[in-house]
């Protein structure tokens, strides 16, 4: 199975709610990334954590990593409308330069 | 300053036909990269350029597919000839350095619908 799958698949929230989406990994990372893609648009980088680090915050974002469990989270709070998009996880071994993606999760916002 | 441009955004080709996709990388960036999402399915690598070289080629499905990138700046993705299972966005990216933690900046994406 790939590395990098996001739960859930497709998530619907009213604006201002908290949205919360996982990712599970298989090998040991380097680093993992969220990136966002609004339909019809590129990737947009979200957040980056080592894998040194538990925990990171931007803005309304908030990620975790437990490399003991292989599993990130990314919580988005106070949701907006504009936060409808879809949400992908990706992860990078040491030794290699590309990324690995998940699936991604599909998150609707509600107004 | 501009990002990672894609061309064209969509294209639509028949089966067995040939299809160039196009990458311009943010200036001065050495390292360019292309993914393809298909059917739905998890964005996949496909290979990684320093500048004019192919560092990693592993993710190329097979040898239809043709990625140059002559005098290290713009990068070309052919497909010849296209398959039905060709068809999802293809993504470029570009990265300045490699450090053990850098960020990779995506283009738009060309959506290839085959039929």
């Amino acid at each position: 199975s790939q590395q990098g799958e996001e739960d859930p698949q497709a998530l619907s929230i009213q604006e201002g709610e908290n949205a919360t989406m996982n990712c599970s990994y298989k090998t040991s990372i380097n680093n993992l990334q969220w990136y966002r893609q609004n339909s019809g648009r590129g990737l947009v980088h979200l957040i980056l954590i080592r894998s040194n680090e538990r925990e990171k915050h931007s803005g309304r974002l908030r990620v975790t990593l437990d490399t003991s469990k292989k599993s990130s989270s990314l919580l988005i709070t106070a949701s907006r409308a504009a936060d409808t998009a879809s949400y992908f996880c990706a992860t990078r071994t040491s030794g290699t330069y590309k990324y690995i993606f998940g699936t991604g999760t599909r998150l609707k916002v509600l107004a | 300053e501009a990002g990672v441009t894609q061309f064209p955004s969509h294209s639509v080709i028949e089966k067995g036909q040939t299809v160039t996709l196009r990458c311009d990388p943010i200036s001065g960036h050495d390292n360019l990269y292309w993914y393809r999402r298909v059917m739905g399915k998890e964005i996949k690598f496909l290979l990684h350029f320093v500048k004019e070289s192919k560092q990693d080629e592993s993710g190329m499905p097979n040898n239809r597919f043709l990625a140059e990138r002559t005098g290290g700046t713009y990068s070309t993705l052919k497909v010849q000839p296209a398959e039905l299972e060709d068809s999802g966005v293809y993504f470029c990216a570009s990265s300045q350095v490699e450090t053990s933690a850098y960020e990779q900046y995506f283009g738009p994406g060309t959506r290839l619908t085959v039929t």
